[in-house]
């Protein structure tokens, strides 16, 4: 059972534009949600990171809005530019007990034109 | 300041061979993580280890995986007896211990087995 999904699967828009990438969680244990941007060859970054004492979470271009009772969290950017073409991945972990490890979903590849 | 580096970069085996991969963490990081990403997937938990303990070996596929920080430092990912299922990027992550959840990536070494 897959337990962090995202959609869509891959997402095309104009330079300028706003991109939205969603994610769904199963866990109601996890209590921290990160979002990873990777470009090719590279290791995922850390973009933005939330946590569920707070539904929004704004840093420069790109936004966190979380819905805990939905169990989904989503990713805007805003005024997206050709650089931010890369594949997005959200994550989930528990900050609590003896392992964070992080829970991915598949990730999206995001593609800016010009 | 260094990130997290990972050797090889690449690595290509040949079906059978034992390979080790290495990861150097962020200086002073006291976590310690490996992921496997599968080609077109998100990264997925091996191991972890605080300090030079083994936690969590939960995530190894296979008993021919085995992860080793011996120092609390430096760690391998040793696979013994490589599959063609084995081909993936291997990456590696640390954390410092006031937020273990907020994990910095190496670039990875990818693995093709042939």
């Amino acid at each position: 059972q897959q337990q962090v999904k995202q959609s869509p699967q891959s997402l095309i828009v104009q330079k300028g534009g706003i991109s939205i990438i969603n994610c769904a969680y199963e866990n109601t244990a996890f209590d921290y949600f990160p979002w990873y941007q990777q470009f090719p060859g590279k290791g995922p970054a850390l973009l933005i990171a939330i946590r569920p004492d707070v539904s929004e979470k704004k840093e420069g271009r790109f936004t966190i809005s979380f819905n805990k009772s939905a169990k989904q969290f989503s990713l805007h950017i805003m005024d997206s530019q050709p650089g931010d073409s890369a594949t997005y991945f959200c994550a989930a972990s528990r900050s609590t007990g003896a392992n964070s490890k992080l829970t991915f979903g598949k990730g999206i590849t995001l593609s800016v034109r010009p | 300041g260094a990130g997290v580096s990972q050797s090889p970069r690449y690595k290509v085996a040949k079906r059978g061979q034992d390979v080790a991969l290495r990861c150097d963490p962020i200086s002073g990081h006291v976590s310690l993580f490996w992921y496997q990403q599968a080609l077109g997937q998100g990264p997925e938990f091996l191991t972890y280890f605080q300090n030079e303990a083994q936690l969590d070996k939960s995530g190894l596929p296979s008993d021919r995986f085995f992860a080793e920080r011996p120092e609390g430092s430096v760690s391998t990912l040793k696979i013994q007896r490589t599959q063609q299922e084995d081909s993936a990027v291997y990456l590696c992550a640390s954390s410092p211990n006031t937020v273990q959840e907020l994990q910095f990536f190496g670039p990875g070494t990818r693995l093709t087995v042939l």
